[in-house]
């Protein structure tokens, strides 16, 4: 069975940093792209980044991009999202999901990250 | 970046209902586009890929259809299950953008 479970959500004032961990299991973790989507309060889902199967390439929506940092650890089976310079704008439930071309099927359960003073 | 909107952004209905959900891009996206149902506090489910690809374990009541801009999901007859939010997703360019939802609630 397919497992993703997200940690390290918290509360995070404005400039803060934070970084979310992803733990998956039940699959070839190594062959397959991974993605990190959020969804604000109220909203819907938004796309934040992708990472192919060796990590060699990373793809990021434009709000976020040289501000978060999206990794992986095969050996260990983890996802990783570095979010720096955060905006209460970033305030969401942040999703691991294992991209399958074009959309998700495997979610987490999600972490919820609050920025505010 | 493609921009997806959908009607209505809320329904009420009954059990037994048919429920037509629609999903419009800003610009064509040829047949990359799914649907997803999402419960409070849960994530989102995937149920259609691809306009019309029913995913494994989704009952056949749910349906979808179209191409280009204009997209349908329908739900032949209402389930108490089924109500919660639907979302579209292009798949087509990135950013991989969702439409703001449409909440089916009951009637």
């Amino acid at each position: 069975e397919v497992q993703l479970v997200e940690s390290g959500g918290g509360l995070v004032q404005p400039g803060g940093s934070l970084r979310l961990s992803c733990a998956a299991s039940g699959f070839t973790f190594s062959s397959h792209w991974m993605s990190w989507v959020r969804q604000a309060p109220g909203k819907g889902p938004e796309w934040v980044a992708n990472i192919k199967q060796d990590g060699s390439g990373q793809y990021y929506v434009d709000s976020v991009k040289g501000r978060f940092t999206i990794s992986r650890d095969n050996a260990e089976n983890s996802l990783y999202l570095q979010m720096n310079s955060l905006r209460p704008e970033d305030t969401a439930v942040y999703y691991c999901a294992r991209w399958t071309t074009g959309y998700w099927i495997y979610w987490g359960q999600g972490t919820l990250v609050t920025v505010s003073s | 970046d493609i921009q997806m909107t959908q009607s209505p952004s809320s329904l009420s209905a009954s059990v037994g209902d048919r429920v037509t959900i629609t999903c419009r891009a800003s610009q064509t996206i040829s047949r990359f586009l799914n649907w997803y149902q999402q419960k409070s506090g849960k994530a989102p489910r995937l149920l259609i890929d691809t306009a019309s690809s029913l995913q494994s374990g989704v009952p056949s009541r749910f349906s979808g259809s179209g191409s280009g801009t204009d997209f349908t999901l329908t739900i032949s007859s209402l389930q108490p299950e089924d109500f919660a939010t639907y979302y579209c997703q292009q798949s087509y360019s990135s950013p991989f953008t969702f439409g703001p939802g449409t909440k089916v609630d009951v009637k």
